[in-house]
């Protein structure tokens, strides 16, 4: 089973400041890597998409990159709206199956 | 747009059964295929069991193989999971996710629906 890790569990910034948030594979995914922001009490929503590629609505201060390992989600200006968890997940191996990372919070400071 | 609605959760004794449902509108619901993924009160994400859009292909966490059984009816279009001899570590709340591809599965979601909770205690 592949295994994501992300980092930091906790990421403690402020509004305006750039977000990085880091995913490690276990092994290769390419670049079937997806990110998700969660924010409390509701359901998870997809960002980015192979690794790089944005989601529909989701916008240009998110951005993602990497292959192969190592990954990043970038968010290059804090916005309020963006505290929340954020979690990384591989389909590499889809079918059949698909893991998450453990996530990582972006709290305000 | 599209919609998610599941529904079907609620407390349970250990060993019990439940059956949840998904009601999907918004999109041609026999084209695409669709996940179950649970959340731990608390906790991170699993993916639980995903089927194809004909519902001819079925696939399942080795966490839940054997007790839980997907299916779904693309003339009602509505995705189930069958759950049987629930264990309290099956606690969580249950979202069901579209694939985002049409005839295809490339294993990531979107969207999710606001979800449904499922507690397994005595």
């Amino acid at each position: 089973e592949i295994v994501l890790t992300q980092s930091p569990a906790t990421l403690s910034l402020s509004p305006g400041e750039r977000a990085t948030l880091s995913c490690r594979a276990s092994q290769s995914v390419s670049t079937y890597l997806a990110w998700y922001q969660q924010k409390p009490g509701q359901a998870p929503r997809l960002l980015i998409y192979d690794a790089s590629n944005r989601a529909t609505g989701i916008p240009a201060r998110f951005s993602g990159s990497g292959s192969g390992t190592d990954f990043t989600l970038t968010i290059s200006s804090l916005e309020p709206g963006d505290f929340a968890i954020y979690y990384c997940q591989q389909h590499t191996t889809w079918p059949p199956g698909a893991t998450f990372g453990q996530g990582t919070k972006v709290e305000i400071k | 747009e599209v919609q998610l609605l599941e529904s079907g959760g609620g407390l349970e004794q250990p060993g019990g059964s439940l059956r949840l449902s998904c009601a999907a509108s918004g999109f041609t619901f026999s084209h695409y295929a669709m996940s179950w993924v649970r959340q731990a009160p608390g906790k991170g994400l699993e993916w639980v069991s995903g089927i194809s859009g004909s519902g001819g292909t079925t696939y399942y966490a080795d966490s839940v193989k054997g007790r839980f059984t997907i299916s779904r009816d693309n003339s009602k279009n509505t995705l189930y999971l069958q759950m049987i001899s629930l264990r309290a570590e099956d606690s969580a709340l249950y979202y069901c996710a579209k694939d985002p591809i049409a005839e295809g599965a490339v294993g990531y979601f979107d969207p999710w629906g606001q979800g449904t909770l499922v507690t397994v205690s005595s």
